[in-house]
């Protein structure tokens, strides 16, 4: 059980916009810097955003961070069919001295 | 361009060691001032860092395996290892080696992955 919840699925058509949220705590989110990452399946994950709100390099424009008190949220627009993956957010945990990660979510674009 | 790439065996028996090695190219562990670590993902599941290094041997590891980990570097071979003694059947996983982006252990900022191998710990 990850000290950062994610919901464990998240769903949209073609063209819609998706959000995964990443709820955590002062000791986490609510103090550091969140990561997110992608995995496609049956590969490593990949890095989205850096530092809440930056995106990776070449990571297109449709995928969008952000962060705000002990939460933080991925956004997807024009969501396509080649999103569908696994998402995770990542950050420092004070209270566990290392470096956590939420539970993932399996985004399914219908 | 940086390639990571893991290797060591694939079956493991429980109360044994786990030996695992990541090979790092196009790079180099002790010139670039990076933190490297290693990632575990049981099949199906989430993501647990174990640990990071750095090629000076300074090492962070998650509290929860420290007990039973080592991460170590070889910068004669661009490699670093890992090993975690005393396995079970919850210590089955795909492992990664990762670097971090930037001279800070304590940010989860991988920016480069290896593909990952697969250790089943099974009699």
């Amino acid at each position: 059980q990850s000290v950062l919840t994610q919901p464990p699925s998240a769903s949209g058509t073609p063209g819609q916009t998706v959000t995964i949220s990443c709820s955590g705590s002062f000791s986490n989110i609510g103090s550091h810097s969140v990561y997110w990452y992608q995995q496609l399946p049956g590969t490593a994950p990949k890095l989205l955003i850096y530092r809440s709100d930056q995106r990776s390099s070449g990571v297109p424009d449709r995928f969008s961070a952000s962060k705000s008190g002990d939460s933080a949220s991925l956004a997807i627009s024009g969501l396509r069919s080649e999103d569908e993956a696994h998402f995770f957010c990542a950050v420092l945990d004070d209270t566990l001295r290392g470096l956590v990660f939420g539970g993932g979510t399996q985004l399914t674009v219908l | 361009q940086l390639h990571l790439e893991e290797s060591g065996p694939g079956l493991v028996k429980p109360s044994e060691t786990l030996s695992l090695t990541c090979s790092v190219s196009g790079g180099s562990l002790n010139r670039d001032s990076y933190f490297w670590a290693w990632i575990r993902q049981p099949p199906g599941k989430g993501l647990e860092w174990i640990g990071s290094t750095f090629y000076s041997g300074t090492t962070h590891y998650n509290p929860s395996l420290q007990s039973r980990v080592t991460i170590s570097v070889d910068t004669t071979k661009n490699q670093f290892s890992l090993i975690l003694t005393s396995v079970t059947a919850s210590d089955t996983a795909f492992y990664y080696c990762a670097k971090h982006q930037g001279s800070s252990w304590s940010e989860p900022w991988f920016d480069t992955w290896g593909q990952g191998t697969l250790v089943t710990v099974a009699s």
